[in-house]
């Protein structure tokens, strides 16, 4: 079974300290891992992938395939990362995203 | 082009009734998936076409759940016999074709309250 977990609902960070976000997935395989944010009212929209290795708005995640997790990070939070973080797993040779419970990020001035 | 939408915001139905919803992808876009999202929950997923098949279908998507993509453009949502447990958030998105990583882009989504 594929399945996301994402401990907290929510987190509570003051500006310029670190953020972590934890994700934790179940797949019997190599999945895409995905993190999505929903900035208040605003769409659903992707904030970076595993396979591109990329750093988007400071943020980083790094796929831990043997403790199964992809935790999102950034060093130094600032107050526009307040926000709903959600992360998602697609299984191989699948479309369809399978998301964890998101956790509310709230960065405190 | 503004990216997908969904038509309308919010609907309010009363126990019973039928909903129809209606999504219009990203015009280039040759896959449009559907998913469902209850309140401190994640989006869940409910079915996906590739231009007007219907490939995939959720365990969640019961009978009285059906959707379409006549024409491979837009596409539509149809709950019949609406319950309270239906209420919730209904979230379009769309994506070209091509490898599995591909973006999705979502929708404003169409929120379904059940009276």
């Amino acid at each position: 079974a594929q399945r996301v977990t994402q401990p907290e609902k929510l987190l509570s960070v003051f500006k310029g300290a670190p953020v972590e976000l934890k994700c934790n997935y179940s797949y019997s395989g190599s999945p895409e891992l995905f993190w999505y944010v929903q900035y208040s009212r605003q769409r659903l929209q992707l904030l970076l992938r595993h396979i591109s290795r990329e750093s988007i708005k400071g943020f980083t995640a790094d796929l831990n395939k043997g403790e199964t997790s992809f935790h999102l990070k950034k060093p130094f939070a600032q107050e526009e990362d307040s926000a709903m973080y959600y992360c998602a797993l697609q299984g191989w040779g699948a479309q369809k995203l399978v998301f964890g419970q998101g956790t509310r990020l709230t960065i405190n001035p | 082009d503004t990216g997908v939408s969904q038509d309308p915001r919010h609907k309010i139905t009363k126990r019973g009734q039928n909903v129809t919803f209606r999504c219009d992808p990203i015009s280039e876009h040759n896959r449009l998936y559907w998913y469902r999202q209850t309140l401190g929950q994640g989006p869940e997923f409910l079915t996906y076409f590739q231009n007007e098949a219907q490939l995939e279908k959720s365990r969640l998507l019961s009978d009285r759940f059906s959707a379409e993509r006549p024409k491979g453009s837009f596409s539509t949502l149809e709950i019949q016999r609406t319950e309270q447990g239906d209420s919730a958030m209904y979230l379009c998105a769309s994506s070209p074709t091509g490898g599995p990583s591909y973006e999705q882009y979502f929708g404003p989504g169409t929120r379904l309250t059940v009276t």
